[in-house]
């Protein structure tokens, strides 16, 4: 079985601050895929990342981050110096080796950076 | 565009009635799939479809029907047997490669509300 648990209901920060989002997950798979997607307040999801489970470097792109940690089973998001458009619900997600192509997503963090 | 469409943007039912929500995409995906989202919670998948005129159940799958006659669409039925329709529906897709390799991309979402 396959589990993403975001420990974080709700974030709030004031714009340009710092904000990091837990991810935690749970599989027996050896070769599993992760993902961060965005949610706006208009509904639909925006991939923002996939990481494989071979490929632990942490990677940036522009004020996003992502830091993958096998050994803690976690694949953690920051927001560097955010931005009112940076308020939306965030979701993590894992696919497993099945050959089903199904995501296991978490709860999502909902975060709002205020002016 | 290259996109998801999902109509309608908004759905009203009365209880006791069947009602379709449409998805459709021009990405030439092979995979495509049905998530519903309740306030507060992460995205449930309820079918999923690897090629046409094949489907599977997801998580949730009673009182849901789908079908695949086309590559590009995959219509999601809500039957009077859902206990609790009222929700945000979600459409994705993505390329059928190595399992869990493909980033889903995401429709609009369907909102429905039983009255």
């Amino acid at each position: 079985a396959q589990k993403v648990t975001q420990a974080q209901t709700e974030i709030s920060v004031v714009e340009k601050e710092d904000v990091t989002l837990d991810c935690v997950y749970e599989t027996r798979d050896t070769t599993y895929y992760l993902f961060w997607y965005k949610q706006p307040p208009s509904g639909e999801l925006v991939f923002l990342i996939r990481r494989n489970s071979f490929d632990e470097q942490n990677e940036i792109s522009g004020r996003y981050s992502w830091n993958f940690q096998k050994s803690t089973s976690s694949f953690n998001f920051t927001i560097t110096a955010s931005q009112v458009v940076d308020s939306a619900v965030y979701f993590c997600a894992l696919s497993g080796q099945g050959g089903d192509y199904k995501l296991s997503f978490g709860a999502g963090t909902t975060v709002t950076v205020r002016a | 565009d290259g996109g998801i469409t999902q109509s309608p943007k908004y759905l009203f039912r009365k209880e006791g009635q069947n009602v379709t929500l449409s998805c459709e995409q021009n990405l030439n995906h092979d995979a495509m799939y049905w998530y519903r989202q309740d306030p507060g919670q992460g995205l449930r998948l309820i079918y999923y479809s690897q090629i046409v005129n094949d489907f599977q159940k997801g998580d949730i799958a009673e009182g849901y029907s789908v079908s695949r006659e086309k590559k590009e669409s995959f219509p999601l039925t809500v039957t009077s047997a859902q206990k609790n329709p009222t929700a945000f529906y979600l459409c994705a897709s993505s390329i059928r490669g190595l399992a869990g390799e493909g980033e889903q991309f995401f429709g609009p979402g369907t909102r429905l509300t039983v009255l």
